[in-house]
């Protein structure tokens, strides 16, 4: 089944205390992109990755880190976690709809993350 | 700066009426997505447009792509409980190198109510 998986789906953690929320897929797609969604903002890229060792900034970068060293996984870090990084974060690969310039994107079930 | 802005943000009406969700912007858009997500799950495509003044259905689900590329509508009719959830519509721009980003919308909330 195709999947992409995040883990951990929930966490709470203290301001400063770096944190890694991975994401993995196994659909083989080269592109994947992180976002951030809150509450009549919708969804906003934070980082994105064209293909093994190709990242780049998205919407709003500041304050994570990406790093993108297999096709597969596409972890997220914080590396000083800040309360108003609260937030619920998606993964998502993408890939190209046959015969066609459009990008779809799958998403992973999300990281409830709480900075306190 | 937001590129897509959806209206309205919620929405609860009863079953069996219809309503209209719209996403508009000041950008052209080389296609258009609209995505549904469920609470506890990540949003999951629905349908794409591409073509200016394009028209798909999906059931009860009726979607339209404005002749200038900038804007969209979702129509449900005769709405369901199961239509409830999150409703994003996403842009898709094309970058340098034939790169495409996707630019997702404020949200619609949708409740249908038994």
């Amino acid at each position: 089944e195709a999947q992409v998986t995040q883990n951990p789906r929930y966490l709470i953690t203290v301001t400063g205390k770096k944190l890694t929320v991975t994401c993995s897929q196994n659909m083989n797609h080269e592109y994947m992109s992180w976002y951030r969604q809150d509450p009549g903002l919708g969804l906003r890229q934070i980082y994105y990755s064209m293909n093994v060792e190709v990242t780049d900034k998205g919407d709003v970068p500041e304050g994570y880190k990406v790093s993108r060293k297999e096709k597969r996984n596409f972890p997220l870090i914080l590396e000083s976690p800040s309360p108003n990084q609260t937030s619920l974060y998606f993964c998502a690969t993408s890939r190209k709809l046959q015969g066609k310039r459009n990008t779809e994107a799958f998403f992973g079930q999300g990281t409830r993350l709480t900075v306190v | 700066t937001q590129l897509l802005e959806q209206s309205p943000q919620f929405l609860s009406i009863q079953e069996g009426e219809n309503l209209t969700v719209y996403c508009n912007s000041s950008s052209v858009f080389s296609s258009l997505q609209w995505y549904r997500q469920e609470p506890g799950e990540g949003p999951v495509l629905l349908v794409t447009v591409v073509t200016g003044g394009e028209v798909k259905k999906l059931k009860r689900l009726t979607f339209q792509f404005g002749d200038a590329r900038k804007d969209s509508s979702l129509h449900i009719t005769a709405a369901q409980p199961g239509d409830t959830g999150l409703y994003l519509c996403a842009g898709v721009l094309v970058l340098n190198f034939g790169n495409e980003k996707l630019t997702f919308g404020t949200g619609t909330r949708l409740t249908i109510i038994p």
